[in-house]
């Protein structure tokens, strides 16, 4: 079973607030991602972390969204100003390397922006 | 760009019946993508089922088995003899050899028949 910690499990905004949540990879885990589900159950890539160092990131996320893994501190992801498409299942996952080995997903965040 | 296909949202299998879920890929920008199949059981967190990292090459776990073809670009997940306990949403999944980030179908929920 996954060891993925993702808090909090639930959270609801309003247009307009920001919205953070954290993850806390499995342990010995260097790579860590973050993927959008939204409600039509369409998964996105939204960025990844090699220890503190951004890898890759969709334009999306260059705007409103930012993330971060700083050393020694959970992951977080925080939407800066929550629009109504957002509303979605936020999932973090973590892994020993980039290449083609098992990604481990935390249960996830469900924002729901009224 | 590159996509993952799976034709069927929903699937009702009898007990003991054989289960075949499709799936269908297209990699135009990674040359041989590793696959996958992750399944979500109700009430869990995504997990990984099976994965290929080689064309021609079989997976299997728990009783399902996946067969990467990459002729007819597709990674059918099947099992010959499905149990009430099988019931979930299954996924498959590609990713370039070095980059990691997954991309999803749409995810083909199972039910099963008493």
């Amino acid at each position: 079973n996954s060891k993925v910690i993702q808090t909090p499990r639930y959270l609801v905004k309003g247009q307009g607030q920001k919205a953070k949540m954290r993850c806390i990879p499995e342990k010995g885990h260097p790579v860590v991602f973050w993927y959008q589900q939204n409600k039509n159950n369409e998964f996105k890539f939204l960025i990844n972390f090699q220890n503190q160092e951004v890898l890759q990131q969709i334009d999306m996320t260059e705007k409103r969204f930012s993330a971060e893994c700083p050393s020694n501190s959970p992951c977080s992801l925080e939407i800066q100003s929550s629009e109504a498409g957002d509303s979605a299942l936020y999932l973090c996952a973590s892994s020993l390397s980039l290449g083609g080995l098992e990604q481990y997903f935390g249960p996830g965040t469900r924002l729901t922006v009224l | 760009g590159d996509s993952v296909t799976q034709t069927e949202g929903q699937v009702t299998v009898s007990e003991s019946k054989s289960l075949i879920i499709n799936c269908t890929y297209s990699a135009t920008s990674i040359g041989y993508p590793n696959l996958f199949w992750y399944v979500r059981y109700p009430g869990e967190g995504l997990q990984l089922l099976l994965k290929v990292i080689t064309a021609g090459q079989k997976g299997s776990s728990r009783g399902f088995e996946a067969t990467y073809n990459k002729e007819a670009t597709s990674f059918h997940l099947q099992k010959a003899s499905v149990q009430e306990s099988d019931s979930a949403v299954y996924y498959c999944a590609l990713s370039a050899y070095n980059q990691g980030k997954l991309i999803f179908g749409q995810g083909t929920k199972l039910s099963i028949k008493p």
